[in-house]
């Protein structure tokens, strides 16, 4: 079946643009995450949705870091005013309760 | 608190040897415990879990894991590489009983020579 779609593959944009990244999650999937993953800094997590709870924003880096999530599916996490060290690899992930999380192949986002 | 160590950031070993990637975890109350990999351009693929069920996991393409609670380890082996094992493998400890908010361990490389 479809697992977790993450688009654009690649982003290229210069310092100081705003970039939306997509996350399609597992149909029936309640739960969903963001991740970064960078060198130096490993896997960290960004921000966690469940159902019609609030969201864990816990880990968001600043606040030019912010994500929704549509509907119950379809997420965007948006980085405003993109700076150098925002180049990442962005991954999202997605589950049902009480199982593993399922990975998309992540957006690789490079700022020049 | 939890955390998770990986003990050796690279692994060299050749094909048909036995591979050993080694994880300490550290949690206030039972754990669960995951090991991914990550092949290059990729995103995490499970290769098993353990959720307080039975101590030794079985995943896939052969790979199991033993929980030991004494020393507080999770350690991943297979019998024999394969070269398509090359990859960067990942432990991970869940922040709560579920699946809510992984902690990453910090990668082992694998790398298996011909």
């Amino acid at each position: 079946g479809a697992g977790v779609s993450q688009s654009p593959s690649n982003k290229v944009t210069e310092k100081g643009k705003d970039v939306e990244l997509r996350c399609d999650p597992i149909s029936g999937h309640t739960a969903l995450y963001w991740y970064r993953q960078s060198l130096g800094q490993g896997l960290e997590f960004l921000i966690y949705f469940q159902g019609n709870s609030a969201p864990d924003k816990s880990g968001l880096p600043s606040d030019r870091f912010s994500a929704e999530r549509t509907g119950g599916s379809v997420s965007t996490l948006t980085i405003q005013r993109t700076q150098q060290e925002d180049s990442a690899v962005y991954l999202c992930a997605s589950s049902t309760s009480n199982q593993p999380q399922h990975f998309g192949d992540g957006t690789r986002l490079s700022i020049l | 608190a939890q955390s998770v160590t990986q003990l050796d950031s690279h692994v060299s070993v050749s094909e048909g040897t036995p591979v050993l990637l080694r994880c300490n975890y550290s949690s206030s109350y039972s754990p669960s415990l995951f090991w991914y990999v990550q092949h290059p351009n990729k995103g995490l693929q499970l290769l098993l879990k353990y959720t307080s069920a039975a101590t030794l996991v079985k995943g896939i393409n052969g790979f199991e894991a033993e929980f030991k609670k004494s020393e507080t380890s999770f350690h991943l082996t297979k019998p024999s590489a394969h070269m398509s094992d090359a990859a960067e493998y990942f432990c991970v400890v869940s922040a709560t009983s579920g699946t809510y908010k992984y902690i990453f361990g910090t990668g082992t490389r694998l790398k298996v020579l011909a």
